[in-house]
């Protein structure tokens, strides 16, 4: 079945510079890769998606880039904030067919200091 | 819309104690799913349900039952607690296709 494999576990950043999460996985049949935030003591949110149709999918100050050839992933937030932190958790699935499960990293716990 | 429920929100339970923690959905999602969470494991899933009247074992089902009450219910039930399942429970559910899935505020339960 699916692994999929994240890092680093722990992050932290200054107000303003660049972070970036890096996620891989082991079915080559993946084609969903969403990413989830989560705010101490709350539910997991979805902040953005990529199919593997497209290789980088942008939304304000958060970009995802996907690599099927290397089965990697990454998660880019720009201009970091003190609200940005948070756990962030990858995914990935294979929708459409009979497993759309998603599977889940263990998380990367992201720190910004004003 | 209210999106996805649980209740409770917080339970203590003794060790071989039986509880069911309810989670329900009003969006008319298909599918249905439950979740723990443990310090740094990540969400792993416990059971699921592709849709009304279907359960699945996930990846870590030992210890659990569910029930798809009905489209919009899924329940998972706690026979005899152990300490190895104090947790934090997320249920979730999404739609069809590439749509996004969406969790509950979760179940915090402690087993002592």
């Amino acid at each position: 079945g699916e692994n999929v494999e994240q890092h680093p576990s722990t992050l932290s950043v200054q107000e303003g510079d660049s972070a970036v999460i890096k996620c891989t996985y082991s079915d080559s049949a993946s084609n969903y890769f969403p990413w989830y935030k989560q705010e101490l003591g709350k539910r997991p949110q979805l902040i953005i998606d990529i199919r593997s149709n497209v290789g980088e999918k942008k939304d304000q100050r958060i970009a995802v880039t996907l690599n099927k050839t290397a089965k990697h992933f990454s998660l880019h937030i720009t201009e970091t904030q003190p609200e940005d932190s948070a756990v962030y958790f990858c995914a990935a699935s294979r929708y459409g067919g009979s497993q759309g499960n998603l599977i889940f990293g263990k998380g990367t716990k992201l720190s910004v200091k004003p | 819309n209210a999106g996805v429920t649980q209740t409770p929100k917080f339970q203590v339970l003794k060790t071989g104690q039986s509880m069911t923690l309810q989670c329900a959905q009003d969006m008319n999602h298909n599918s249905m799913y439950w979740y723990r969470q443990d310090p740094g494991m990540g969400l792993r899933l416990i059971y699921y349900s592709a849709s009304e009247g279907t359960t699945d074992k996930g990846e870590v089902p030992n210890g659990y039952n569910v029930s798809r009450l009905n489209k919009r219910e899924f329940s998972l039930r706690l026979e005899s607690a152990a300490p190895s399942q104090t947790s934090v429970y997320f249920c979730a559910s999404r739609g069809s296709g590439f749509s996004e899935q969406y969790f509950g505020p979760g179940t915090r339960l402690t087993v002592t």
